[in-house]
């Protein structure tokens, strides 16, 4: 069975530009998670989708970060513009019940 | 806030020996509660669970135990491998509130001796 799959693997842009991370999970799980880890410090989760409906958002800085799950597969996670706080691993997860599989996540460098 | 806590940053352990990794929680509602490994440039790895209708999970060489009283938990690897040295992640959900976001501890680095 094939993982959650991100791209790309690392990413450095200059502050004020805009990024894009991609994401598709296990076939067939329904929930797809974006978290965000700083370095030091555990995953913190952005947004959840349920198939392609948000189910939690509420973390998520929705001035500058969005998201969106079409036809409830691949996800894609946007910063616009980003700042230097931004900078951290973003971890893509899916669960078909309560385990979620993590993605080798995404590492933003914004200098 | 932290609603789940790891205090030890790290911890060294010869090969053969146990391992116990502790986390602390302070939310109530948190049913639910995992254990990730984490090597580095990868994502986390989900290694073992327990409801809170348990006390103890058993898996192999890993065993989690939940002291609901005291809102702590531990995870216990016997006998210790050196492949076992990672950062290990505690995560609590609270599944009954029908959520099943989850909430990392800041993480513990093992590191096995051979």
């Amino acid at each position: 069975e094939a993982g959650v799959a991100q791209s790309p693997r690392y990413k450095i842009i200059e502050k004020r530009q805009s990024v894009a991370f991609w994401c598709n999970p296990i076939s067939g799980h329904a929930t797809l998670y974006w978290y965000q880890q700083i370095l030091g410090q555990g995953p913190k989760l952005l947004i959840q989708f349920q198939n392609n409906g948000v189910v939690d958002d509420s973390q998520l800085p929705k001035d500058r970060f969005s998201a969106e799950r079409l036809k409830g597969v691949d996800s894609t996670l946007k910063i616009q513009p980003a700042k230097l706080e931004d900078s951290a691993v973003y971890l893509c997860a899916s669960s078909a019940r309560y385990e979620q599989y993590f993605g080798p996540g995404t590492r933003l460098t914004v200098t | 806030d932290q609603q789940v806590k790891q205090n030890s940053p790290s911890l060294s352990v010869q090969e053969g020996r146990i391992s116990i990794l502790n986390c602390d929680y302070t939310n109530s509602m948190f049913d639910y509660f995992l254990w990730y490994k984490k090597y580095p440039a990868e994502g986390p790895t989900f290694l073992i669970s327990i409801s809170s209708i348990k006390d103890k999970n058993e898996d192999g060489r890993f065993t989690v135990f939940l002291n609901k009283s005291a809102k702590h938990l531990s995870l216990h690897i016997v006998p210790s491998q050196p492949g076992d040295s990672a950062v290990y992640f505690c995560a609590a959900s609270a599944r009954e509130t029908g959520a099943n976001n989850l909430f990392f501890g800041t993480g513990t680095r093992l590191t096995v001796i051979p």
